[in-house]
């Protein structure tokens, strides 16, 4: 069963505004989230991660918000622009764990 | 520069046939796994390996088999017993030990078709 819920599957988003992808967990004992960004042919490439100690985590545009109560994070891409367009996955492991679970992806278009 | 890579990038295979997909690390990671990507289905999980000479399945293992002799590589065949092996392959690793799954790298992938 997936472990990490992802939505929505598809979003699109005009130049300059902001993005937001959700995911859902029920394990918890996951305490690692990060996102990964993947281009079309390529792999994915971790673009931010955080732990359920804090509350939220900016990266220049990007930005992860945590609820731990709620078991939900986010990613919001602030001032989105065409070269975001892209496949983006969240995923969570355990301490004890090696292998992440991934949702199962957001396609994002950002049109000009 | 340390990274991933994958060989070949396409890769076509004709009913019943094996075929063995590269992945050679130069990271110094434990660990590596190997996950499919399928359209609408997100990263399943095959097979990962946390240190030389040893491996688990993951979660679609059946029809894969993998080996781990050497820390570098971790080579995924494809058996004639998977039934719907056309997908988008991708190899990964980690530091594992106090890393574990943190600081996934992954590489570009094989496409995988059969013909």
């Amino acid at each position: 069963q997936q472990q990490v819920k992802q939505s929505p599957q598809s979003l699109i988003v005009q130049k300059g505004g902001i993005s937001i992808i959700n995911c859902a967990y029920e394990n918890t004992a996951f305490d690692y989230f990060p996102w990964y960004q993947q281009f079309p042919g390529k792999g994915p490439a971790l673009l931010i991660a955080i732990r359920p100690d804090v509350s939220e985590k900016k990266e220049g545009r990007f930005t992860i918000s945590f609820n731990k109560s709620a078991k939900q994070f986010s990613l919001h891409i602030m001032d989105s622009q065409p070269g975001d367009s892209a496949t983006y996955f969240c995923a969570a492991s355990t301490n004890s764990g090696y292998a992440l679970n991934f949702g199962k992806g957001t396609s994002l278009l950002v049109t000009p | 520069d340390g990274g991933i890579t994958q060989s070949p990038k396409y890769l076509f295979r004709k009913e019943g046939q094996n075929v063995t997909l590269s992945c050679e690390q130069n990271l110094n990671h434990d660990a590596m796994y190997w996950y499919r990507q399928d359209p609408g289905q997100g990263l399943r999980l095959i097979y990962y390996s946390q240190i030389v000479n040893d491996f688990q399945k993951g979660d679609i293992a059946e029809g894969y088999s993998v080996s781990r002799e050497k820390k570098e590589s971790f080579p995924l065949t494809v058996t004639s017993a998977q039934k719907n092996p056309t997908a988008f392959y991708l190899c990964a690793s980690s530091p594992g030990q106090g890393g574990k799954s943190y600081g996934y790298t992954f590489g570009s992938g094989t496409r995988l078709t059969v013909v």
